[in-house]
């Protein structure tokens, strides 16, 4: 069976700076996507980036990166330039490729400080 | 854009009653999701559908059913509320092999 596992809570930053949120998953599957999610407060979860395990460049999306090592199977989130809006719940998730079904880790709230 | 509608943003009942969470979305998505969200537990499947009248246990389908007679729409049905149900519920769908995207999710609480 497939975990995912975020080892950090709560973690807080100050505006404009940069942080990275852990993330790592057990699997014996070959094929599959890692994706990251953010669920501001009292708001509608959204996708934030998603990673292909196949493609062994980090996927990007603006502001945010990750840093996906395949081997240690380590799917970690960094945000540059931190905004008062990236203050959130952000949860690491994990999908086999032959399933529509998502595992989520148990989250980590983000606090940005101005 | 895609829309996954709950039907209510906050709900109380009781023990005992049944209770009926309503999902609708608007982008002919094969695949629905329900989820409930617990702090430090993130969210965890509860069952999900695939197709039409069709359906499949998640991870903690006790205690619940489910009901989706219409592409749109996947109902999320608490037989015999319980305290311990008392949760953030979440529902989400996706085309095959595509993200999923979610609604703002019901808070239930059971008194």
């Amino acid at each position: 069976a497939q975990t995912v596992t975020q080892s950090q809570p709560e973690m807080s930053v100050q505006e404009a700076e940069t942080v990275t949120l852990s993330c790592t998953y057990d699997t014996s599957e070959n094929n599959y996507y890692l994706f990251w999610y953010k669920q501001p407060p009292s708001r509608q979860m959204i996708l934030v980036i998603r990673q292909e395990a196949y493609k062994q460049q980090n996927a990007t999306e603006n502001r945010f990166s990750v840093n996906f090592q395949k081997a240690a199977k380590s799917f970690s989130l960094k945000i540059s330039d931190s905004q008062l809006g990236d203050t959130a719940m952000y949860f690491c998730a994990f999908r086999a490729y032959n399933t529509d079904k998502l595992i989520f880790g148990t989250g980590t709230r983000l606090q940005v400080f101005p | 854009d895609v829309k996954v509608t709950q039907s209510s943003r906050y709900l109380v009942k009781r023990t005992g009653e049944k209770v009926f969470l309503e999902c609708v979305q608007d982008m002919d998505h094969e695949n629905m999701f329900w989820y409930r969200q617990d702090p430090g537990l993130g969210l965890r499947l509860i069952y999900f559908s695939y197709d039409v009248k069709m359906k499949e246990k998640g991870d903690i389908p006790e205690g619940y059913s489910v009901s989706r007679e219409k592409k749109e729409r996947f109902s999320l049905i608490l037989e015999s509320a319980s305290t311990n149900q008392t949760s953030m519920y979440l529902c989400a769908s996706s085309s095959t092999n595509q993200p999923q995207h979610f609604g703002d999710g019901t808070r239930l609480s059971i008194l």
